[in-house]
């Protein structure tokens, strides 16, 4: 069963718009979150995360939004670049759970020049 | 920066071979994984290991076995390999204790025909 979902495939933004990503999870004990772009024939690459105890983490153009109650999160990007087209993965782990990820099915950013 | 290399970036094998991917981290991290990559499914954990001569299964781990002599080292072995085993595989690494992120090799893309 999937406990960290990405229900956008696929997401086209124009250069320079916000582009948002979302991601949904199952597991009321998950306490902190990431997301990763990956790039074709490129490992993932970290790119921000967030602990349950905020609601919103910043760095530079990318921000986190954490919706605990609704158990939300999404990436925004502002504004978006060409360069950011890529694929972005949501995770999700539970301290008590060790260092084991559980990783949503990824949405492919296409930023339009 | 953290260095974690795989390899082979690319591998064609046959049926009922046994396989064996490589992957090693530069920065004396306790924790690695192996993770398979496919379509629509996101990133799944094959097995984790939290120390050397340790593993613990993650979600899909048939038909693979893994092997931690060393704590750079991680090797995921295919013990007769199938072609539902054609992926793309990830190895990762991140420092003990909670909320750390991990990082990735560029990935192995395995073919078995």
């Amino acid at each position: 069963d999937q406990q960290v979902k990405q229900n956008s495939p696929s997401l086209s933004v124009q250069e320079g718009r916000i582009s948002i990503l979302n991601c949904d999870y199952t597991n009321s004990m998950f306490d902190y979150f990431l997301w990763y772009k990956k790039y074709p024939a490129e490992g993932p690459t970290f790119l921000i995360s967030i602990s349950s105890i905020k609601d919103k983490n910043e760095d530079g153009r990318f921000t986190v939004f954490l919706n605990k109650s609704a158990k939300h999160l999404s990436l925004h990007i502002v504004p978006s670049q060409p360069g950011d087209s890529a694929v972005y993965f949501c995770a999700a782990s539970a301290l008590r759970g060790g260092n084991q990820f559980y990783f949503g099915t990824g949405t492919s950013l296409t930023v339009i020049p | 920066d953290v260095k974690v290399t795989q390899s082979s970036r690319y591998l064609v094998k046959r049926t009922g071979e046994k396989v064996f991917l490589e992957c090693v981290q530069d920065m004396d991290h306790e924790n690695m994984f192996w993770y398979r990559q496919d379509p629509g499914l996101g990133l799944r954990l094959i097995y984790f290991s939290y120390d050397v001569k340790m593993k613990e299964k993650g979600d899909i781990p048939e038909g693979y076995s893994v092997s931690r002599e060393k704590k750079e080292r991680f090797s995921l072995i295919l013990e007769s390999a199938s072609t539902n085993q054609t992926s793309m595989y990830l190895c990762a690494s991140s420092p003990s204790g909670g909320n750390q992120p991990q990082h990735f090799g560029d990935g192995t893309r395995l073919s078995i025909l």
